[in-house]
C-alpha cells in the first residue's frame, strides 16, 4: 500500500517555458503532499507542503509565483515550474503519508528529472 | 525549525562488516525519525524509522537507536554486501507532519 506515482520521470525544456509534474497517491487518499527538490549529490530540501482544497504552503526561499502547486483532488497534487531557467534543473521529488499521522512514512514518487536548455 | 546533521557524509566498508551513520538534531518537539535508502537516481525507499517512545529497533540486518536526550539516533548495518552500497539519509519530523532530512550518508561496499 501507500503507493505515489510521479509523471513525466525526466522532462528536457527550453529556457522560459514551463513544465507540470504530476503526483498521484494510487491506493490511498492524501489531504497533504510534500514537494523535494534534490539537486546532485545534495539531500532533500522540502519545497512546499501541498494541501487539497487550499493554498500551498511554501518554505522560506522558494518562490511561490515561480513553484505553482495545485492539489485539487485527494489524489492529485501538480508542481508547474513556470518560465525555467537552468538554475532550476534538478530532482523534483513528491511524498505523501498513507495515514493520517505525523509520525508515520513519507512514501516517495519516483521523481521527475527536470533539465533546463 | 528543525536542524539534522548527519556524519559521515562517505563511508567505506568492507563486505561483512558493521556500518554505522549517526544524526543529530535540534528541536526536542521531534518525535519520529526515518531513515532512507537512495539508489542513484531513484527514490529514497524507507528502511526503518523509530518513534520518541522507544530506544531501538531491530530490523533483519539493519537497527537504530534513538537518545533522545543527546538528540542523536544512528543507523547500524550488520553484515553489509554490496547491494547495501547507496545513499542514506536520516530524517526526523519537529513533532509536526514535516520532514527535515540529514545531508546524506554515501554507503559504499568494498567486495
Amino acid at each position: 500500500g501507500a503507493v505515489v506515482s510521479q509523471h513525466p520521470s525526466w522532462v528536457i525544456c527550453k529556457s522560459g517555458t514551463s513544465v507540470k509534474i504530476e503526483c498521484r497517491s494510487l491506493d490511498f487518499q492524501a489531504t497533504t503532499m510534500f514537494w523535494y527538490r534534490q539537486f546532485p549529490k545534495q539531500s532533500l530540501m522540502l519545497m512546499a507542503t501541498s494541501n487539497e482544497g487550499s493554498k500551498a504552503t511554501y518554505e522560506q526561499g522558494v518562490e511561490k509565483d515561480k513553484f505553482l502547486i495545485n492539489h485539487a483532488s485527494l489524489t492529485l497534487s501538480t508542481l508547474t515550474v513556470t518560465s525555467a531557467h537552468p538554475e532550476d534543473s534538478s530532482f523534483y521529488i513528491c511524498s505523501a503519508r498513507g495515514v493520517v499521522s505525523y509520525n508515520s512514512p513519507l512514501h516517495f514518487g519516483n521523481g521527475t528529472r527536470l533539465t533546463v536548455t | 525549525g528543525e536542524n539534522v546533521e548527519q556524519h559521515p557524509s562517505t563511508l567505506s566498508v568492507q563486505e561483512g562488516d558493521s556500518a554505522v551513520i549517526k544524526c543529530t538534531y535540534s528541536d526536542s518537539a521531534s518525535n519520529y525519525f526515518p531513515w532512507y535508502k537512495q539508489e542513484l537516481g531513484k527514490r529514497p525507499q524507507l528502511i526503518i524509522d523509530i518513534r520518541s517512545n522507544v530506544g531501538e529497533k531491530k530490523d533483519q540486518r539493519i537497527a537504530v537507536t534513538l537518545n533522545k536526550t543527546a538528540k542523536h539516533f544512528s543507523l547500524h548495518i550488520t553484515e553489509t554486501q554490496p547491494e547495501d552500497s547507496a545513499v542514506y539519509f536520516c530524517a526526523a519530523n519537529s513533532g509536526n507532519e514535516k520532514l527535515t532530512f540529514g545531508t546524506g550518508t554515501r554507503l559504499t561496499i568494498i567486495p
